[in-house]
């Protein structure tokens, strides 16, 4: 059972394009909904995460949109570069202290020159 | 400052054998957690740590255990190895006070059991 459902698998985009990743989350107990970064051969990094009390957060070129009542979130990436071309998860985390992290299935991102 | 290190990088298995897999963290973080990465699936949790001799089951733990003797490393244990354990292992640490943004992952390793 996927807690947290991402799509779509893989994205082309080409450079300076707009890249839209989403997720769906079930478990209403999710309170953190980070988005991760990972290049080949390298461990996940966090990109940017926002709380369910905000409906937006943009950083730089990175804006999450949350929908609280459709259990739904986004990653928008502006101005897309080649240099964005990596595998994006969504993720989310609930309260308790080990705080778990339950990611989606992943998207692999390129950005065409 | 090496953050989260992860060794072998790399390791070949025939089914059945065993092995240990070490993640050290030179920076005192308290929580220590072990993912595994396949296609499709996402990271997946396998085990946890809270601190110095105390562990947790996630959610996929069967064939796995660990050990936490001291705290700067986790270790994750494969008894007798299968081939559905064939993937890619993380290691993640955070410190205990950092709420949600401290999560540091080490760069993996990738297990082959054949």
């Amino acid at each position: 059972q996927q807690q947290v459902k991402q799509s779509p698998q893989s994205l082309i985009v080409q450079k300076g394009g707009i890249s839209i990743i989403n997720c769906a989350y079930e478990n209403t107990a999710f309170d953190y909904f980070p988005w991760y970064q990972q290049f080949p051969g390298k461990g996940p990094a966090l990109l940017i995460a926002i709380r369910p009390d905000v409906s937006e957060k943009k950083e730089g070129r990175f804006t999450i949109s949350f929908n609280k009542s459709a259990k739904q979130f986004s990653l928008h990436i502006m101005d897309s570069q080649p240099g964005d071309s990596a595998t994006y998860f969504c993720a989310a985390s609930m309260g308790g202290s080990a705080r778990q992290l339950t990611f989606g299935s992943g998207t692999q991102l390129t950005v065409l020159p | 400052n090496a953050g989260v290190t992860q060794t072998p990088k790399f390791r070949v298995l025939k089914t059945g054998q065993s092995m240990t897999l070490l993640c050290a963290q030179d920076m005192n973080h308290e929580y220590m957690y072990w993912y595994r990465q396949d296609p499709g699936m996402g990271l997946r949790l396998i085990h946890y740590s809270v601190g110095e001799g105390t562990t947790a089951k996630g959610e996929v733990p069967d064939g796995y255990n660990v050990s936490r003797l001291k705290k700067q490393n986790f270790l994750l244990g494969l008894e007798s190895a299968a081939p559905s354990q064939t993937s890619v292992y993380f290691c993640a640490s955070r410190y205990r006070d950092a709420g949600d943004y401290g999560y540091t992952f080490g760069s993996g390793t990738r297990l082959t059991v054949v």
